[in-house]
């Protein structure tokens, strides 16, 4: 199947702080999106790209989607305790198949 | 409106035995899908389905089936369960523009 990495693998950052993370992909992708997961619940739809080079916000989330199509970017800016989660990016070409990320681990020390 | 619903929510299996999970969403969506989350790793989609009456394989569809005789009911069964189908299950529903909506997940073992 397809492998997205996402990188890294894990962060630990104090509160206040802005956080980057990232998905590549070795194929083309025309969707990606961004999912949060809480402990024991489903993923949660943070947002969706659907055009190469788009710059989506949501609230204090900003995504983009690669120029390449080959990868796209979340940052989160003002980190606070209630964004500790694990972050995935999944990525289509076909609109039935989504492909995810193995995850980003976020702690925030208050 | 509940969203994507799961039952059950946890489950132990001996091997061998069969089970099957409900997956259930009131959004009115033309997609459904099973995928599986294993530790350290993303989630693996299994089966979907693009409407009623229609399923079709994902990645690992391996020792699973599906059914979707009703728009708002994807069914995912184990005829013999294997101690490598210990996993945590998520439905997902999604409409057109493809943004998935999942359920809580079942968290099923096999002893």
């Amino acid at each position: 199947g397809q492998q997205l990495n996402q990188s890294p693998q894990s962060m630990f950052i104090q509160e206040g702080e802005d956080v980057s993370m990232n998905c590549t992909s070795s194929s083309i992708f025309n969707t990606w999106l961004w999912y949060k997961q809480d402990p024991g619940e489903g993923p949660v739809l943070l947002i969706a790209l659907y055009k190469a080079g788009e710059l989506t916000s949501n609230g204090r989330l900003t995504a983009q989607f690669g120029i390449t199509r080959k990868d796209s970017f979340l940052n989160i800016s003002a980190s606070i305790p209630s964004d500790v989660g694990i972050y995935f990016c999944a990525g289509s070409n076909t609109g039935n198949q989504f492909y995810f990320g193995t995850g980003t681990s976020l702690t925030v020390i208050p | 409106n509940a969203g994507v619903t799961q039952t059950p929510k946890f489950r132990v299996l001996k091997t061998g035995q069969s089970m099957t999970l409900l997956c259930a969403q009131d959004m009115n969506h033309e997609y459904m899908y099973w995928y599986r989350q294993d530790p350290g790793m993303g989630l693996r989609l299994i089966h979907y389905s693009v409407g009623e009456g229609t399923t079709a394989k994902g990645e690992v569809p391996d020792g699973y089936n599906v059914s979707r005789l009703k728009k708002q009911n994807f069914l995912l069964g184990l005829e013999s369960a294997a101690p490598s189908q210990t996993s945590v299950y998520f439905c997902a529903s999604s409409d057109r523009l493809n943004e998935q909506f999942f359920g809580p997940g079942t968290r099923l073992t096999v002893l």
